[in-house]
């Protein structure tokens, strides 16, 4: 069981170069989220699923496009890097519970944009 | 959502408990309190949460006062693998699809030796 999994781990692009970063997740659950953050800052979300075949904008979701490729399996794009998305981008799912709805995350990506 | 209120930074001696406050004064009732924390460079990970009752886990315990309004974290015997920033955050039980947690600046804890 590996949880939540992300790929690559870092990426260094140069401005108006385009990347997607994956993330999977093994635990069936029907949510998932991006989120980025920047130095000394909480996390802000980008897109979220709420579920497979559907997905909201979140805070800062302006240069970004997401997929739900099926209910694994969410993946981030980016068009044409800017370096104000220099960042490190975080995927986590969750699964809504009578008890809540806690988000398990992935390790990360670091991007950084030139 | 609700927001919170944490102080920017603590300090805990190794082994004894650390005790990490948050004011949430504008709770609502069907509002969960959650408590994560993120180890330098690492994803957040969930440590505990509560409705009204206090909880405990094999991580940590929550104390959750009367009124909602505020709670603690304890860490009963912190080690240095604890120092992590501690982020407290308040979240609807019927969010539907408004998935967006609010994620302040937490609390830098530092355990020292």
């Amino acid at each position: 069981n590996a949880g939540v999994t992300q790929t690559p781990k870092f990426q260094v692009l140069k401005t108006g170069q385009s990347m997607t970063l994956q993330c999977a997740q093994d635990m069936n659950h029907n949510s998932m989220y991006w989120y980025r953050q920047d130095p000394g800052m909480g996390l802000r979300l980008i897109y979220y699923s709420a579920s497979e075949g559907t997905t909201d904008k979140g805070e800062v979701p302006n240069g970004y496009n997401v997929s739900r490729l099926n209910k694994r399996e969410f993946s981030l794009r980016l068009e044409s890097a800017a370096p104000s998305q220099t960042s490190v981008y975080f995927c986590a799912s969750s699964d809504s519970t009578s008890s809540g709805d806690t988000q398990y995350f992935g390790p990360g990506t670091r991007l950084t944009v030139l | 959502d609700a927001k919170t209120t944490q102080p920017p930074s603590m300090d805990c001696a190794e082994g004894r408990a650390a005790n990490l406050p948050c004011n949430h004064s504008t709770i609502s009732g069907n509002e969960y309190v959650y408590w994560y924390r993120q180890i330098h460079s690492q994803g957040p990970q969930y440590i505990i949460h509560g409705l009204k009752n206090n909880e405990t886990n094999e991580m940590a315990s929550l104390i959750i006062t009367e009124d909602r309004k505020s709670s603690t974290l304890i860490l009963p015997h912190a080690t240095l693998r604890d120092t992590a920033v501690y982020y407290c955050i308040v979240r609807s039980r019927n969010a539907g699809n408004n998935r967006k947690l609010i994620w302040g600046l937490g609390t830098s804890l530092a355990v020292n030796p």
